[in-house]
Formats: structure tokens, sequence, C-alpha cells
């Protein structure tokens, strides 16, 4: 495998069910990031974690739940979502450097479309 | 806040045509991202702009970086079927001591070229 990988790539769930996204990246890196991508908003940061901390929680509600065991994993567990959480979920990795000349190209996987009925 | 503006959102265009997205953002910032989307599908890294006056170009596309007026533009040259994508930027939020907190994207251009 190369690059970032999300699976399930397709999930139709309940309102009522609890399910787990899955998110590994393969380049290395030292940060990762849950987007949420919705026909009508642009893309959302979701969470951002940084050396296996969370260093960014945009407000998220506590229906999703991230979870970072490496630096390598990031999940996404999900439990009573409503209809309205329906979307394209994104990760994406990069290095992130902390000196002036650092920057954050980030490099996406290709997604797992969520419906919740 | 930092703010991300692309415009335009929709574009159609001919084959063979030239067009320029433009991408304004609101605070200071000198690194840049254009990604592209195919439909279904993630997003591509296409240019990374971290200067005033960075340009870069890969086939038809050219991307360029005016920090003083916090503008970047991606120019496609005689458009082909094959550049029909959505278009995004992206821009850096800088800590103050360097990094990147995160980036900020634009709602994205959909483009499509028509025969």
């Amino acid at each position: 495998e190369t690059g970032v990988t999300q699976t399930p790539r397709h999930l139709v769930m309940g309102m009522t069910n609890k399910k787990s996204l899955k998110c590994e990246q393969h380049l290395g890196h030292n940060a990762m990031y849950w987007y949420k991508q919705s026909a009508k908003k642009p893309l959302e940061l979701m969470f951002v974690y940084n050396f296996k901390e969370q260093t960014e929680n945009n407000s998220v509600p506590s229906r999703f739940s991230p979870e970072c065991p490496n630096s390598s994993h990031l999940f996404l567990h999900l439990h009573t979502l409503q209809p309205e959480d329906s979307a394209l979920y994104l990760c994406a990795s990069s290095q992130e450097g902390t000196g002036s000349g650092a920057y954050n190209e980030q490099f996406f996987g290709p997604g797992t479309r969520l419906t919740v009925l | 806040e930092l703010k991300v503006e692309q415009n335009p959102l929709f574009l159609s265009m001919q084959e063979g045509k030239n067009y320029t997205i433009y991408c304004n953002y609101s605070t200071t910032s000198d690194r840049l991202y254009w990604y592209r989307q195919d439909p279904g599908k993630s997003l591509e890294s296409l240019f990374v702009l971290l200067s005033n006056g960075a340009v870069k170009q890969e086939g038809r596309l050219m991307a360029s970086l005016d920090t003083k007026a916090r503008l970047s533009t991606l120019h496609i040259t005689a458009a082909v079927h094959d550049l029909s994508a959505t278009y995004f930027c992206a821009v850096d939020k800088p800590f103050r001591s360097g990094g990147s907190e995160k980036l900020v994207f634009g709602k994205g251009t959909k483009l499509t070229v028509n025969p």
C-alpha cells in the first residue's frame, strides 16, 4: 500500500449504529487530519493530530470521536449520527515542521462516502 | 480569522481557450496550495507556492502567488477535456513561531471543459 488509505470506502448506517472509519498513512508523516466534505459546504477540518496529540478540534459534535494510536493510524468513531452527517470523510497526512521554512502540503486518502439513514 | 475566497465557483469553457481562476485570502500568509478533485475522488496536490512571486507550471496549468495582494492565480492554457475537475486553493494559517496551524480551503472552482 502506498500513500494514504481509508476503509471502508462506502458506509451506510442507521442513526443508532456505531461504526468506525479507519485511515492509514504510509508516508512517514507526523500529522494526520479528518475533514468533512458535503455538497453544500467547503471542506471542513474536523480534527488534527500532530505527533499523536490532538491539536485541533473544530467544534465537532461529540458523536464524532477520533483516535490516533500511533503516527500512522487514525480512526473516527461514529455513534448516534444524524442524516445531516452524510458526507465524504477525507483523511489526510503531512510532515509538519516547526521552523519558519516549514510548510504543510497535505496528502489525502480516497475518502469514505458515509450515508446516515 | 483566515478566509479564502475563490472565483469563479463554476467555470464552463471550450477546449483550446485560456482562463484564470482566482484565490484571495484575508490574512498574511506566504504558503498556498492548489489541489484538484475529480468527481467522487480524493484531492490531488497540484502546486505548492511558498514565497511572494512564486510561479509553478505543470502542463497546461500555471500557478502564481502574490503575497502582498494576498492573491494566487491558476491559469489554464489551451484547455482540454481532461482538465475538467474541481480545483481548490488552500492557504496555510501559520503559527507566529513558524510551522503550520492548519490549512483553510476555498470553496472550490468546478471547471467543465467542453469539446
